[in-house]
């Protein structure tokens, strides 16, 4: 079945470091690839998306592009802030899973000021 | 515009007790998804709707657990009899379109349930 492999964390960075958090998948389809962003005490928000290779999904200076040949989704900030320390979620949806959305396990993001 | 709404957010329960997780969804959202969190699995999606017929509850954990969508805009989670094992965060999420597939999901803030 189609499922999402992402970099274990924690993740940790000084502020203003490059940030790249990995995401490869494999999928029975051709699956939209998203981004979430889960703050502390809150529910899962979409940070971005792309639903066809080669696509970038772009959002707060956070970026992804679809990679159908190497199946990844990478996600990727030129300098982080404090204020994205986070846990990051990197999921799939598939028309052949129907309605369903799979994430990956999270990756905890801690930026030092 | 208000999002997708949980009550409640805590519950502190006693093993064997009834527990019911209230969502209501965006207004004009068409698909509902319960998904749990623990640090042990990660999200795990319990049951989807789609215009309010129940999809696919393949990842129900068992027949304590029953879902309903009573209208467009409602939701509850039941579990009886509650057990420890089922302590975790519980959200909802929605969604909106006729591709769904491509439809990114709206979360409410969870309802953290401990049963002691």
């Amino acid at each position: 079945g189609d499922s999402v492999t992402q970099m274990e964390g924690p993740v940790t960075l000084s502020e203003e470091a490059f940030l790249t958090i990995n995401c490869t998948y494999t999928a029975t389809g051709y699956p939209s690839l998203f981004w979430y962003v889960q703050y502390p005490g809150e529910g899962l928000q979409l940070l971005l998306k792309a639903t066809k290779a080669d696509d970038k999904g772009s959002n707060k200076g956070f970026e992804a592009t679809y990679r159908k040949e190497t199946t990844s989704f990478h996600l990727e900030k030129g300098s982080v802030q404090v204020s994205d320390s986070a846990v990051y979620f990197c999921a799939l949806s598939d028309i052949a899973g129907g309605f369903k959305t799979i994430f990956g396990a999270g990756t905890r993001l801690f930026v030092k000021a | 515009d208000a999002g997708v709404i949980q009550s409640p957010r805590h519950e502190v329960t006693e093993m064997g007790q009834e527990v019911t997780l209230r969502c209501k969804l965006i207004s004009g959202h068409n698909s509902l998804f319960w998904y749990r969190q623990t640090m042990m699995r990660g999200l795990e999606l319990l049951i989807y709707f789609n215009n309010n017929v129940p999809i696919d509850d393949s990842g129900m954990p068992e027949d304590r657990f029953s879902a309903k969508m009573p209208n467009a805009s409602f939701s509850t989670l039941k579990i009886q009899p509650s057990e420890p094992r089922d302590s975790a965060v519980y959200f909802c999420a929605s969604s909106f379109g006729q591709e769904a597939y491509n439809s990114p999901l709206h979360f409410g803030n969870g309802t953290r349930l401990t049963v002691t």
